[in-house]
């Protein structure tokens, strides 16, 4: 079945530094993908969609500039986590679009720690 | 805006034991609901899709049914075993690319 690959699995960086987040798609062509964050007692929620070869599309109350992401191939998109500060610390996870019967494929997911 | 909810947050059971896991939802305009297991390090892996329509799905020792009007939706696991530790997230969608999720059960089988 399609598989996305995600890493780094988990991170710790310095406040005020930047962090990027990879997701491959592996054996399919991944023209959609979303990213969702979880926050610890919280569900996870949907932070933007992107489609290769466009701009992401943020979800209220994500501040874009901080948060970019780019979906320049259709196996790759990437969420860089700018000037990243303690607040910002989170599970995030991407999801590829795949049609078939689920219809999406999730990574594993990203342990963010900022101290 | 959609809510779900799950419950209970955790829960521990013997090994062998039937269990049941509650979500509900708030817009029963959904187009359909999906059970999630999620494992430490390995994302998540969907374990049945319930579309509207529908009042239950069947896998194996899963079953998950759907009372959409009432927003309510159960995950019942059979038969209990240790390797069904893990965190069960429920999920509904609209006509859209987005899920809204539940908080997740935690569950624990202790052998």
């Amino acid at each position: 079945g399609a598989v996305v690959s995600q890493h780094p699995s988990r991170v710790i960086c310095k406040s005020g530094t930047s962090v990027k987040i990879e997701c491959r798609s592996l054996d399919f062509q991944a023209t959609t993908m979303f990213w969702y964050r979880q926050f610890p007692k919280q569900s996870l929620m949907l932070m933007a969609t992107s489609n290769e070869g466009s701009k992401a599309t943020y979800e209220q109350g994500v501040e874009k500039d901080k948060f970019l992401i780019n979906h320049a191939s259709l196996t790759l998109s990437t969420l860089t986590v700018t000037s990243a500060h303690p607040e910002d610390s989170s599970f995030y996870i991407c999801s590829a679009l795949t049609g078939g019967y689920y219809g999406y494929t999730f990574g594993s997911g990203t342990r963010l720690t900022v101290v | 805006k959609q809510e779900v909810t799950q419950i209970p947050a955790a829960l521990s059971v013997p090994e062998g034991e039937n269990l049941v896991l509650n979500c509900s939802f708030t817009d029963s305009a959904i187009y359909n609901l999906q059970w999630f297991r999620q494992d430490p390090g390995k994302g998540l892996t969907s374990l049945l899709l319930i579309q509207s329509s529908q009042r239950e799905q069947t896998s194996g020792r899963l079953n998950a049914s759907l009372d959409k009007s009432s927003g309510r939706s159960t995950l019942y696991i059979a038969a209990s075993q240790p390797g069904d530790s893990a965190t069960y997230l429920c999920a509904v969608k609209h006509t859209g690319n987005q899920f809204y999720f539940g908080t997740g059960t935690s569950l624990t089988v202790i052998p």
